[in-house]
């Protein structure tokens, strides 16, 4: 597609809920990223992917989140058993290569979590 | 480690006067440094990055920003805003393949 495309654009969930959100990286991007950015704050990193390796998750606040990649190319990233503080925009980013000199952002999914 | 200060996190602006964004970062190693906007419900965008080279940056809608080492700073700066010009501005910086350490942002307001 023209540019990373992210859906659901908005997920309400209940507490305790799992959620899955995607992202439809640049086509023939190698590097994705994922953040969360909170309300009022600059996106925090969560993880990165070169092809369909994890190579750092080390931003995933706990075991709770969980991201794939498994062709190379969409990714989802899982929340099991939401909690509030979830609650926050989750930006994906894809990048041509592994200099990952530019990051192409979606528009992200709000999540709120009741 | 690295950490990234936007010093101001509102800058009210009159359209057509001068703004400047302050951004300053620490970091033990060598660096690249990007600032990017976000309109309300929208991604980010990126503005300008520098990589290496000219320490003044030029980038979209008329911005530009000027690399200082000594002082560790990445301000952004544009001559003459638009009402179109407001948003959530954000400087960040890498050292490493791209994971991305954001400041805060700063919300720029232009008004007639």
């Amino acid at each position: 597609g023209a540019g990373v495309s992210q859906s659901p654009r908005y997920k309400v969930a209940k507490r305790g809920q799992d959620v899955a959100l995607r992202c439809d990286p640049i086509s023939g991007h190698v590097s994705l990223f994922w953040y969360q950015q909170a309300l009022g704050q600059g996106p925090e990193f969560l993880t990165y992917f070169q092809n369909e390796a994890q190579l750092d998750k080390s931003g995933l606040p706990s075991d709770r989140f969980f991201a794939e990649r498994p062709e190379g190319s969409v990714s989802t990233l899982k929340i099991q058993r939401t909690q509030q503080e979830d609650s926050a925009v989750y930006l994906c980013a894809s990048s041509l290569d592994e200099s990952n000199t530019e990051a192409f952002f979606g528009q992200g999914t709000r999540l709120t979590v009741v | 480690a690295q950490s990234v200060t936007q010093l101001d996190s509102q800058v009210p602006v009159f359209e057509e006067a001068p703004v400047e964004l302050r951004c300053n970062y620490s970091s033990s190693v060598s660096v690249y440094l990007f600032w990017y906007v976000q309109y309300p419900n929208q991604g980010l965008q990126l503005l300008l990055k520098y990589l290496s080279g000219s320490t003044l940056v030029k980038g979209i809608n008329g911005f530009e920003a000027e690399f200082n080492k000594s002082q560790t700073s990445f301000h952004l700066r544009k001559p003459s805003v638009h009402i179109s010009d407001t948003a959530e501005y954000f400087c960040a910086v890498t050292s490493t393949w791209g994971k991305l350490q954001f400041g805060a942002g700063t919300q720029v307001v232009v008004t007639p």
